[in-house]
Order: structure tokens, then sequence, then C-alpha cells
């Protein structure tokens, strides 16, 4: 079955505790891209990859770090957890250029709290 | 700036009546795409249809049709005959980026109640 899957599903975390949130889809898509939810605020990119060894910052990119060293996994790292990064993560991945409607597919999302 | 706004924090419809939510943009790019996305109460996010910023006529999916005025800069959803199961948070978005970048900007969004 074509998906993306992210983990955890549910994280409760501390300040300052560095996390990764994992991403993987298994469509052989070029681009995956990580946003953010809140409410009143939509969805906001935060990053997103071209393809492998090719990222770029989203609007929201403080206080995250990603990369791209596979083509199918796409990794959300949070050095230094704060409580302003509660959020609903969403990660997604898109065919690419070669397609025209560069419809993206998102997984299930992440759901964070930083106490 | 680019930008993407929903006017409607919330709308009502009654069941089997059509209803539209509207979308505004906001870009200098001349190649750019339009999205809508469904959000269930469940959080999942599911792709409804799609627009390119050189498509003359209106895209359609099934009761789905997004009503696309460039000169107004609008992308509007138009969900016909609307169903119980209609009833969730509705998301306009922008992939903006000619080549080499594709950023996506989203709305605030819209949340749609179908009344029975």
């Amino acid at each position: 079955e074509a998906q993306v899957t992210q983990n955890p599903r549910y994280l409760i975390t501390v300040t300052g505790k560095k996390l990764t949130v994992t991403c993987s889809q298994n469509m052989n898509h070029e681009y995956m891209s990580w946003y953010r939810q809140d409410p009143g605020l939509g969805l906001r990119q935060i990053y997103y990859s071209m393809n492998v060894e090719v990222t770029d910052k989203g609007d929201v990119p403080e206080g995250y770090k990603v990369s791209r060293k596979e083509k199918r996994n796409f990794p959300l790292i949070l050095e230094s957890p704060s409580p302003n990064q509660t959020s609903l993560y969403f990660c997604a991945s898109s065919p690419g250029t070669g397609t025209p409607s560069y419809e993206q597919y998102f997984g299930p999302g992440t759901r964070l709290t930083v106490t | 700036a680019q930008k993407i706004t929903q006017t409607q924090p919330g709308m009502f419809v009654q069941e089997k009546e059509a209803v539209t939510l509207d979308c505004t943009y906001d870009t200098s790019d001349q190649s750019y795409g339009l999205f809508w996305y469904k959000q269930p109460s469940s959080g999942e996010m599911i792709f409804l249809i799609y627009q390119g910023s050189y498509d003359e006529q209106n895209a359609t999916e099934g009761r789905y049709s997004l009503n696309f005025q460039k000169a107004r800069k609008s992308a509007n959803l138009v969900i016909s005959a609307s169903q119980l199961g209609d009833s969730a948070m509705y998301f306009c978005a922008m992939r903006e980026g000619v080549s080499g970048t594709y950023k996506y900007i989203f709305g605030t969004g819209t949340r749609l109640k179908v009344l029975a």
C-alpha cells in the first residue's frame, strides 16, 4: 500500500530533550516536506526536500533540522525542543517535477507536546 | 508576499445543498498550482482537487469543482449536493516556484458543518 508513515504518532517530552520524528514513504517520491499545524494558523511549511541531499527552508524553520540521506526517509529533528514547538506535525511527499499536479500525500500526523 | 486567504472560519450548509468555500491568493509567480485539502475530525489530510495556473478550464472531481478566476486571484471550492460526511476542515493551498524550488503555502482553513 502506498503510504507515508510517521513515528511516533504521539510524543510528550520536556524542554531541551532532543528528539527525532521519522518520516518514510514507499512511493519513490522525490519531494518531501514537513509542516506544523496550529489552531487558527493552518499548516505552515517547516522544511522541504527536492531530492536526496537537497533541502531548503520553508516558512518556519527556526528550531528544526532535517536531513535527506535516502530518498524514502526525511526525519525532523528538534535539537532543543521548547513549549512553542508543541503542535501537530505532518510529513508529506510528492512525485516532484515530473507530475503536473504535484499532489502531496500526507502522513497521519505526529502530535507533539513539549512541557 | 505570497499568501493564501480563507476569510470564512466556519460555515454551515444544509444537506444536499451546494456550498462555496472562498480562497484568494497572492503570488508574483506566473506558474503556480492551487489545491484544496479536506481534514476530517480524524485528522488526516485528504487531497480533493488541483488547478494549474495555466489551465483554462476549471477543475472538477466528482462533486468538487474549483472556480478559478485568475484575474481576481481566487480559487473557490464548490461542493455540490453536500453530504454529512463533508463536515470537515477545508484548506486551500498554493504551490509556488517555476522550477528548482517548490514551496507550499496553506490558508488558515474553513470549518464546514453539514446539517441534516
